[in-house]
């Protein structure tokens, strides 16, 4: 079974500052790691995907996320927050070789002008 | 390329009441899933199909949720009836490989 968990419900930057937003996973297999973005009213937009390549992945927007196996985590970054980041993120994991995905609760960024 | 394509985008109904969703996913992709997204939640998968198959439903509430999609394309989401926790974006979603699903805006249900 797959899970992860995404550590701060809602977390708060300057415009400007650097974006860090956690996830840890939980797998019995090597995993796929997500991160999705939703902004209100809409639906989820993938940001970058993790599937066993390199471990440092970039996505869209300027963020990337680092897969760090000793530590189950694949954390969230963006190096200099813009307003337009403000939204809602997601960690997900699947199983090698299952699409099925498993989120986690999600972290609301806000950003502070 | 069209995006998944859901309607209608906002149902109000009573409890006890039934309804349905539609779903129409890109071109060409063979798996779709639905989706629940409860208010402060994540989205939890209902039902996984590939093609017209079941693959997994091992979450759908089945005494009261069904779905289908005939033909291996579009797919409706029904529930009957209808109960106040079932309040919720239910997001519709479609891949062509194991590496990304495509989202739909979701239709978000209101049971009163």
């Amino acid at each position: 079974a797959q899970s992860v968990t995404q550590l701060g419900s809602h977390v708060s930057v300057s415009e400007g500052a650097l974006v860090l937003l956690r996830c840890n996973y939980s797998s019995s297999v090597p995993p796929y790691l997500f991160w999705y973005v939703q902004y209100p009213n809409q639906g989820l937009q993938l940001l970058l995907k993790y599937t066993s390549a390199a471990t440092l992945v970039k996505g869209i927007n300027g963020f990337e996320a680092e897969f760090k196996k000793s530590e189950t985590s694949f954390h969230l970054t963006k190096p200099s927050a813009h307003m337009s980041d403000a939204a809602e993120y997601f960690c997900a994991v699947s199983a090698f070789g299952n699409e099925k995905l498993t989120f986690g609760t999600g972290t609301r960024l806000t950003i502070i002008p | 390329e069209a995006g998944v394509a859901q309607s209608p985008r906002y149902k109000i109904i009573e409890k006890r009441q039934s309804v349905a969703f539609w779903c129409n996913p890109i071109s060409g992709h063979a798996t779709l899933y639905w989706y629940q997204q409860i208010l402060g939640q994540g989205p939890k998968l209902l039902i996984q199909f590939q093609n017209n198959g079941v693959v997994d439903d091992s979450q759908l509430p089945k005494d009261r949720f069904s779905a289908e999609r005939l033909k291996g394309v579009d797919s409706t989401l029904k529930i009957q009836p209808a109960k106040l926790e079932d309040s919720a974006v239910y997001l519709c979603a479609s891949s062509a490989d194991l590496a990304e699903a495509f989202f739909g805006q979701g239709t978000r249900l209101t049971v009163v």
